[in-house]
């Protein structure tokens, strides 16, 4: 079963506007919650994280809003524009013998101009 | 910045021969993940190694199998390619098991 929920699948933003992302999981023993983000052909680039310490996080235009109560943590893109038209993953990972990354379903975005 | 390099980028094969894919992680970065994307899916992961040893391995059939090298570089290595080993195989790398992982272009392999 998919460990990391992603939700919407696809999203179609008008230029300027506000792109929202959510991510659900289950194990509470994750403790590090990056982005991705994917052009086709490309390999995921890391765009930015959180740990479960920190309610929000912002770099950018970029913020990571972070409920652990609610096991649910969202990416926010203010001021959307045509380049970041992309596919966006969350991931989950925990510390210990490895950091392997449990992926979400991917979001397709399309910013039209 | 130097950035994880992958050899080859592309790779055709016919079924049941075998491939050998190569990762070369960022400079001083010491863990390296292999991962496997499917069209339209997400990246699974299938082994890592941490300071030439494995240190944790996925969903990787055991037709595959991996090892890290005394320069840090890694191969994969697939034998009796099927039909659905076509995909984008990923290597990504991180400094001493680092939450941050950086991923490279990928190796887009064709089973034809």
């Amino acid at each position: 079963q998919q460990q990391v929920k992603q939700s919407p699948q696809s999203l179609i933003v008008q230029k300027g506007g506000i792109s929202i992302i959510n991510c659900a999981y289950e194990n509470t023993a994750f403790d590090y919650f990056p982005w991705y983000q994917q052009f086709p052909g490309k390999g995921p680039a890391l765009l930015i994280a959180i740990r479960p310490d920190v309610s929000e996080k912002k770099e950018g235009r970029f913020t990571i809003s972070f409920n652990k109560s609610a096991k649910q943590f969202s990416l926010h893109i203010m001021d959307s524009q045509p380049g970041d038209s992309a596919t966006y993953f969350c991931a989950a990972s925990m510390m210990g013998a490895t950091n392997k990354l449990i992926f979400g379903t991917g979001t397709l975005l399309a910013v039209q101009p | 910045a130097a950035g994880v390099i992958q050899s080859p980028r592309h790779l055709i094969k016919e079924k049941r021969e075998t491939a050998t894919l190569k990762c070369y992680p960022i400079p001083r970065h010491d863990t390296v993940y292999w991962y496997q994307q499917g069209p339209g899916q997400d990246p699974q992961f299938l082994i890592s190694f941490y300071e030439k040893m494995q240190s944790d391995k996925g969903s990787i059939p055991d037709r595959f199998s991996a090892q890290q090298f005394s320069d840090y570089h890694s191969e994969l290595n697939m034998s009796s390619l099927e039909l659905g080993d076509s995909a984008l195989y990923f290597c990504a790398s991180s400094l001493d098991r680092g939450y941050e992982q950086y991923f490279g272009p990928g190796t887009r392999l064709t089973v034809t």
